[in-house]
């Protein structure tokens, strides 16, 4: 069956250090894997796409990585603040017309 | 402002009552979605609209229904046919039905009385 697996349900760290937070799949063959951060009571925001062809992608603090082989994305938020605290999700789909399906998200604190 | 606005932002349901949450977009986007959340859970597909008067079921579509009649408004109605229906409820729409970035509402949290 087809599983998108994100792999803590929770994720404490420091401030200022680096999180990473792992999306892996199996039995999909994902066009492009998105992330996405939500505040409790809040709707998902967008954060980035990458794409199967795409090893890296970067924004700001974040850097998202796509391996296609191990069937899985690494998250991460370089220098982390209080702020980035917060669920974040990852979503993919196979090619073609069918909608997003989501992971369960990891749940970041950023500790001061 | 552009946008997509959920409403009501809570909503309570008696038994055998059915409930209406409103979803409507300003973005001009083809496509629309409504996702249900239970606490520590994912979002799981309701049923999905990739153009006007057309839509398709989800993966948890029983004791559900949707109209598209107007490209800015996807309506979700919760049956009483739903014997589970405390969850939070997000729309969503994208531009185009490839799998674009999705831009969500702010939800709707749905409770039994």
């Amino acid at each position: 069956s087809q599983k998108i697996e994100q792999n803590s349900e929770a994720l404490n760290i420091q401030e200022g250090k680096t999180a990473t937070l792992t999306c892996n799949y199996t039995n999909y063959s994902p066009a492009y894997l998105q992330w996405y951060r939500q505040d409790p009571g809040r709707g998902p925001v967008f954060l980035l796409l990458i794409r199967e062809n795409e090893k890296e992608k970067r924004k700001e603090r974040l850097k998202v990585t796509f391996d296609t082989t191990l069937k899985q994305s690494l998250f991460h938020i370089t220098a982390s603040q209080p702020a980035d605290s917060a669920t974040y999700l990852c979503a993919l789909t196979n090619s073609g017309n069918t909608p997003l399906v989501f992971g369960k998200g990891t749940r970041l604190s950023v500790i001061a | 402002d552009g946008g997509i606005t959920q409403s009501p932002k809570y909503l309570f349901r008696k038994e055998g009552q059915n409930v209406t949450l409103s979803c409507e977009q300003n973005l001009n986007h083809d496509a629309m979605y409504w996702y249900r959340q239970d606490p520590g859970q994912g979002l799981r597909l309701i049923y999905y609209s990739q153009i006007v008067n057309d839509f398709q079921k989800g993966d948890i579509a029983e004791g559900y229904s949707v109209s598209r009649e107007k490209k800015e408004s996807f309506p979700l109605t919760v049956t009483s046919a739903q014997k589970n229906p405390t969850a939070f409820y997000l729309c969503a729409s994208s531009r185009t039905a490839t799998n674009e970035k999705l831009f969500f509402g702010s939800g709707t949290q749905l409770s039994v009385l």
